[in-house]
């Protein structure tokens, strides 16, 4: 079976300073991995996707992800937060049958000025 | 393109009554997934529906319906609302050959 689970509910940073979200993560085959972004009373937007053609993967907004198959993880960065970056973040793992996406708890990141 | 688009995008039902919420993909899309948001149990996979046919089921009870039409668009229903069910819903749709799913908005139900 598949799980994600992320390793920090509530992260809050300044602005202009690094961002890193946790995420591990754990499946019996080779999954897709995401990352989704949650603004207030809004739908989610996928920020970025590895599948397995590079470990480290550039997304939108300055964020990147890197799979690090031995430790099960897939942690989310970006070198320099910005005010608009507030927001919940998703880590999340495809099903088996490519559909029914699984989705950790979620953290929340604020950003501060 | 146009988005996912969902409608509407705010609801107000009593317990007991009935809900129909519409989904329509991004062109092109033949496949749409619904999914539901609460606080507490944050985001779950209701079902997903290709071309006119439920492929993938979660663990939702039989009140949690879908169907979709020869269009790709969708539309779920939830009969005998329960206040649990007050939640965000959102669809999904995702093109041939890929698994990622791009969402809509969601539709915001309150259940009183």
């Amino acid at each position: 079976a598949q799980s994600v689970t992320q390793l920090d509910s509530h992260v809050s940073v300044s602005e202009g300073t690094p961002v890193l979200l946790r995420c591990n993560y754990s499946s019996s085959y080779s999954p897709s991995l995401f990352w989704y972004v949650q603004h207030p009373n809004k739908g989610l937007q996928l920020l970025l996707k590895y599948t397995s053609a590079a470990t480290l993967v550039k997304g939108i907004n300055g964020f990147e992800a890197e799979f690090k198959k031995s430790e099960t993880s897939f942690h989310l960065t970006k070198p320099s937060a910005h005010m608009s970056d507030a927001a919940e973040y998703f880590c999340v793992v495809s099903g088996q049958a490519g559909t029914a996406l699984i989705f950790g708890k979620g953290t929340t990141l604020s950003v501060s000025s | 393109k146009a988005g996912v688009t969902q409608t509407p995008r705010y609801l107000i039902k009593t317990r007991g009554q009935q809900v129909t919420l519409s989904c329509s993909p991004i062109s092109g899309h033949r496949s749409v997934s619904w999914y539901q948001q609460t606080p507490g149990q944050g985001l779950q996979f209701l079902f997903e529906y290709f071309s006119e046919t439920q492929r993938n089921k979660g663990n939702f009870p039989g009140r949690f319906s879908g169907r979709q039409f020869s269009n790709s668009r969708s539309e779920m229903n939830v009969s005998t609302l329960e206040l649990g069910d007050s939640a965000l819903y959102l669809c999904a749709s995702t093109g041939e050959g890929t698994d990622t799913q791009y969402f809509g908005p969601g539709t915001r139900l309150t259940v009183l």
